[in-house]
């Protein structure tokens, strides 16, 4: 099934370190959203975009929804320890349609 | 709990048997999706329902599963005579999915079933 170009596919960062990852479609979107996923878990949403150019925070993170509605990036300021797990990009076509999803960001924090 | 539950947790099957992996959506949800997630990959769709209503089946690999959500609630995905490329984890999500505001549609996910087919 369809995925999303995300990257990269992994980090290994410092604590304190800003971390930034993105994702790209080919198609457009009208909702982006982004999940954190931790070992033996579900995906846990952390943030969720609705309009093309929305800039939305939520503590540290902050997300965009790209203008041309194909791409959104995350960043996370001062990483932290409880910060390492996978992040994952989904789009979301329109209403209350299936998430497509990126392959994730793994990333590493080192204290 | 006020989250999505998922049972059971992990689930073992021999090539060929039956399996049936519940989902219990958040109280009030109407809509409910399921997605399968192969190891170090994303979620993937493969189906989903509006109250009983299953409105897209598409992304079920093949006839041997099968969804089903009776009373627009608890549903259960069956897959039939497991294969072992079926092993992944199984996760369910819900959302409220009946207005316009684009809230409401925000997906809401469970711990997921852990399938190991040997």
């Amino acid at each position: 099934g369809q995925q999303l170009n995300q990257s990269p596919q992994s980090m290994f960062i410092q604590e304190g370190e800003d971390v930034s990852m993105n994702c790209t479609s080919s198609s457009i979107f009208n909702t982006w959203l982004w999940y954190k996923q931790d070992p033996g878990e579900g995906p846990v949403l952390l943030i969720a975009l609705y309009k093309a150019g929305e800039l939305t925070s939520n503590g540290r993170l902050t997300a965009q929804f790209g203008i041309t509605r194909k791409d959104s990036f995350l960043n996370i300021s001062a990483s932290i320890p409880s910060d390492v797990g996978i992040y994952f990009c989904a789009g979301q076509a329109s209403g209350n349609t299936p998430l497509v999803f990126g392959k994730g960001t793994r990333l590493s924090v080192i204290a | 709990g006020a989250g999505v539950s998922q049972s059971p947790r992990y689930k073992v099957a021999k090539r060929g048997q039956d399996v049936a992996l519940r989902c219990d959506p958040i109280s009030g949800h109407v809509s409910l999706f399921w997605y399968q997630q192969a190891l170090g990959q994303g979620p993937e769709f493969l189906t989903y329902f509006q109250n009983e209503a299953q409105l897209d089946k598409s992304g079920l690999p093949s006839d041997r599963f099968f969804a089903e959500r009776p009373e627009g609630s608890v549903s259960t995905l069956k897959i039939q005579r497991t294969q072992q490329e079926d092993s992944a984890v199984y996760l369910c999500a819900s959302s409220l999915g009946m207005t316009i505001a684009p809230l409401i549609y925000e997906q809401y996910f469970g711990p997921g079933t852990r399938l190991t087919v040997t």
